[in-house]
């Protein structure tokens, strides 16, 4: 079975600091991997994905990953954080199957102070 | 933004009324979820949808039904709510290509979510 871990629950960072927030999955084939941004009381938000190719890819709002099959991980980062960066952010694991099945992590809610 | 509305916004009701959500999609996607929101678990799947009057269960579906009659509606139904289902509920699409499956594929659009609470 499929599975991610954000060891993460919180992360506090400074304005203008750089940013990487840690995501593990558990998965036997090649993944197809996600982060998502939530801001308080709204949907998620797809910010970047991996499904092959290139191990480091690009995504909105100036974010990128590392795909690192040797330690099945994933982890998101950010040169410089802004204020609006404050948010939760879930990565996730998709799977072939039957249905396009996607499972996520249990989120890590980013703090940006001044 | 994917057109995703989700209805009511939000909800209070007592334990042991029938509570039914639900989800409009204007995007014609053919794959429809339900998730549920609490925190230290993320996002957990309660059903979803591949097709008209198709529908599955995903790994929390005890004490929910869903259908679909239509390709744009997908309704949650909680036909005896219980205080353990107060949670915000959240929609989403995602279309599978035709042919082979690729990344977009597996690209879930989300609603803006409902939060229910149950009393």
């Amino acid at each position: 079975a499929q599975s991610v871990t954000q060891p993460d629950i919180h992360i506090t960072v400074s304005e203008g600091a750089s940013l990487e927030l840690r995501c593990n999955y558990s998965y036997g084939a090649t993944p197809y991997l996600f982060w998502y941004v939530q801001s308080p009381g709204q949907g998620l938000q797809l910010l970047l994905k991996y499904f092959s190719g290139d191990t480091l890819v690009q995504g909105i709002k100036g974010f990128e990953a590392e795909f690192k099959r040797s330690q099945s991980s994933f982890n998101l980062r950010k040169p410089s954080v802004h204020w609006s960066d404050a948010a939760e952010y879930f990565c996730a694991v998709g799977s072939s199957g039957g249905y396009q099945k996607v499972t996520f992590g249990t989120g890590t809610k980013l703090q940006v102070i001044p | 933004d994917a057109g995703i509305t989700q209805s009511p916004r939000h909800k209070v009701t007592e334990t042991g009324t029938p509570v039914t959500l639900r989800c409009h999609q204007t995007e014609n996607h053919r794959y429809m979820y339900w998730y549920r929101q609490d925190p230290g678990h993320g996002l957990r799947l309660i059903h979803y949808s591949y097709g008209v009057k198709d529908t599955d269960k995903g790994e929390v579906s005890d004490g929910y039904s869903v259908s679909r009659s239509k390709t744009e509606d997908f309704l949650l139904t909680l036909e005896s709510a219980t205080s353990s289902q107060t949670s915000v509920y959240f929609c989403a699409i995602s279309e599978r290509g035709r042919g082979r499956v690729t990344s977009t594929s597996y690209e879930q659009y989300f609603g803006p979510g409902t939060r229910l609470t149950v009393t």
